[in-house]
């Protein structure tokens, strides 16, 4: 079984650019949420995906978006980058739906942007 | 979501017991208490969850008061590998997969 995966490993871009990570999801695995994480801050929640729909969002704004495919793999897409969009964007995927959903998440390693 | 309140760090050494605490005193009925680590330069991993009462996993035990306004992760026996930053999250049933992180507490291990 083979565990979350995110690529690239790290990336870097200038302000004003656009940019797309990648996360493929653990197999069975129809839920994906993203998370940014802030230099000694915890995860903030972005978006989760389920069915390829997004199904919640946290306080970010419409420049972050986001695909799940009908693999389950998933990308997050931010135009328009900030300096302070720098940070690990973590994704993560669980099965069993939404609603009710106690599942154990799954986390990837991360992307490692920075904006300059 | 509900608020948890975790120390910022916490120090133990190796092959000794660890309690790291966690108040939440505005839980509600429906929500789950869950626990995840994060180990330098990964993401975070699932430790354990539970709603009223004590649970045991291969990883650690939670302890749960009776009123349900605090928490306690143990770990058993301490090793290196389990210096993490240790965050105490409520989840429930409405959320889906979110999960609401705040800063943690930092888990150095002495060998």
């Amino acid at each position: 079984e083979t565990g979350v995966t995110q690529s690239p490993t790290h990336l870097i871009k200038t302000r004003g650019q656009q940019v797309t990570l990648r996360c493929s999801s653990q197999s069975g695995h129809n839920t994906v949420s993203w998370y940014q994480q802030a230099l000694g801050q915890g995860p903030q929640f972005i978006f989760q995906y389920y069915r390829e729909e997004e199904n919640g969002r946290g306080n970010f704004p419409p420049r972050f978006s986001g695909l799940q495919f009908p693999n389950y793999s998933s990308e997050l897409n931010v135009n328009a980058l900030e300096l302070d969009d720098s940070a690990l964007y973590l994704c993560a995927s669980s099965s069993g739906g939404v609603a009710g959903n106690y599942n154990e998440q799954f986390f990837g390693p991360g992307t490692r942007l920075t904006v300059l | 979501d509900a608020k948890t309140t975790q120390p910022n760090s916490m120090e133990s050494n190796e092959e000794e017991p660890v309690h790291l605490p966690c108040n939440h005193s505005t839980i509600s009925g429906t929500d789950y208490i869950h626990w995840y680590r994060q180990l330098p330069s990964q993401g975070p991993e699932y430790v354990i969850h539970g709603l009223t009462s004590n649970v045991n996993n291969r990883m650690a035990s939670l302890a749960i008061a009776e009123d349900r306004k605090s928490s306690t992760l143990i770990l058993h026996r301490a090793t290196l590998r389990d210096a993490a930053v240790y965050y105490c999250i409520l989840r429930d049933g409405t959320s889906g997969s979110r999960l609401t992180f705040g800063e943690g507490t930092q888990l150095t291990v002495n060998p």
